[in-house]
């Protein structure tokens, strides 16, 4: 099937630190990406809406300004986690559709100090 | 917006029994429900898909019923085994590839040897 990937797999920051996560549809061209959360024992939370050449559609409740999304070309959409604090510690996972089927990243771990 | 309803949270059963999960979903037009399993620290991996001019859809010990009537949708897993243990979720996505998708809230299947 298609494969996304998301880089990097883990990382640990400090408190106040900015982190950006890569998302990219490795084999085929998506104008949509999708991002999500995922806490420990839920389900996943939509975040918001990644449009390539356009502004990302974002989730009630998820600030814009912390969590900023850019998708500037048809196989990379980037999450900025800015000014992260310990409560934003969780699974980032981003999803790509191909022919209706949605395909998902393996998934960073953030975990901040 | 979409609402999707999953039941029970957690599953319990013997290796070779039959294990089923149900969904519920509220809009009406979602028409492609795609079920994942999700082991610990990992990507969902799609198991198995229904679009709604189908009713039902097997793949081996694996199948899909949907009712749209009703809106509900249901996951079989026939003869289960051990590595069958995992989280399952459904999901109810307007079939575009931009279309959002909303996730039940996840069943854990454990399946005891």
């Amino acid at each position: 099937g298609a494969v996304v990937s998301q880089h990097p797999s883990w990382v640990i920051c400090k408190s106040g630190t900015s982190v950006k996560i890569e998302c990219r549809s490795l084999d085929f061209q998506a104008t949509t990406m999708f991002w999500y959360r995922q806490f420990p024992k839920q389900s996943l939370m939509l975040m918001a809406t990644s449009n390539e050449g356009s502004k990302a559609t974002y989730e009630q409740g998820v600030e814009k300004d912390k969590f900023l999304i850019n998708h500037a070309s048809l196989t990379l959409s980037t999450l900025t986690v800015t000014s992260a604090h310990p409560e934003d510690s969780s699974f980032y996972i981003c999803s790509a559709g191909l022919a209706g089927v949605r395909f998902f990243g393996p998934g960073t771990r953030l975990t901040v100090l | 917006g979409e609402n999707v309803e999953q039941h029970p949270s957690t599953l319990s059963v013997q290796e070779g029994d039959s294990a089923v999960i149900k969904c519920t979903y509220s809009d009406s037009a979602s028409n492609y429900f795609p079920w994942y399993k999700q082991e610990l620290g990992k990507r969902p991996q799609l198991i198995i898909d229904i679009r709604s001019n189908v009713g039902e859809k097997k793949d081996q010990r694996i199948a899909v019923t949907l009712n749209k009537t009703a809106k509900h949708f249901s996951l079989h897993i026939t003869e289960t085994q051990p590595e069958d243990s995992a989280v399952y979720f459904c999901a109810a996505i307007v079939n575009t590839n931009a279309g959002k998708s909303t996730f039940g809230d996840g069943t854990t299947l454990t399946v005891k040897p």
